[in-house]
């Protein structure tokens, strides 16, 4: 079946320093792939996404992009602060008629210190 | 713009207790809807999704429920609380079009 893994964290980087999170997908088709963000006590924000291969999803100086022959999707930021500090999920939909199906890594907190 | 509202923000219910959490979708029709549990520290698990009215579909077997009475409210629902069902219980919506799902801002679940 379809599934998302994700590095473990935690990740604990200085400020400033080079961010990547590693995420793999299995999935059958063509499935679209996204990064979420959560902060302590929130709800799950989308961060950025990519719906075909070779696409390159970004916002708020992170990357991520779509490489299907390697079934990866690693997010990547070149310099992180202490506000990007929080728990990153990888996901991806898998459409199912008229029902999408989200599958999500089991996310990684990434922690930024001064 | 669309936006989706959950609540209560925090509960605090005895064992053996009723449940009933309540989300609700502003901006879009008939969107996918989903019940998530977080346990702390730990990964999203999807209990219910809805396709439509009164469409409901369990993906765990467990002591909750779920309802969609209307288009876009959806509800999480027990009869009596077990302390394993504590936890932030996200809820979600996904549009037939769009590719992307929006969460709302949870509800933190302690069962004493």
């Amino acid at each position: 079946g379809d599934s998302v893994t994700q590095m473990e964290g935690p990740v604990t980087l200085s400020e400033e320093a080079f961010l990547t999170i590693n995420c793999t997908y299995t999935a059958t088709g063509y499935p679209s792939l996204f990064w979420y963000v959560q902060y302590p006590g929130e709800g799950l924000q989308l961060l950025l996404k990519a719906t075909k291969a070779d696409d390159k999803g970004s916002n708020k100086g992170f990357e991520a992009t779509y490489r299907k022959e390697t079934t990866s999707f690693h997010l990547e930021k070149g310099s992180v602060q202490v506000s990007d500090s929080a728990v990153y999920f990888c996901a991806l939909r898998s459409p199912r008629g008229n029902f999408n199906k989200f599958y999500f890594g089991s996310g990684t907190k990434l922690n930024v210190k001064p | 713009s669309q936006t989706i509202h959950q609540w209560p923000a925090t509960l605090v219910q005895p064992v053996g207790s009723p449940l009933s959490l309540e989300c609700t979708v502003e901006g879009t029709s008939n969107p996918n809807l989903y019940w998530y549990r977080q346990a702390a520290g730990r990964g999203l698990q999807l209990l219910f999704y809805s396709v439509g009215i009164g469409q409901i579909s369990s993906e765990v077997p467990q002591n909750l429920s779920a309802s969609r009475p209307q288009d876009r409210q959806f509800i999480l629902s027990s009869k009596k609380l077990l302390l394993s069902d504590s936890g932030f219980y996200l809820c979600a919506w996904s549009g037939l079009a769009g590719v992307e799902q929006y969460f709302g801002p949870g509800t933190r679940l302690t069962v004493t």
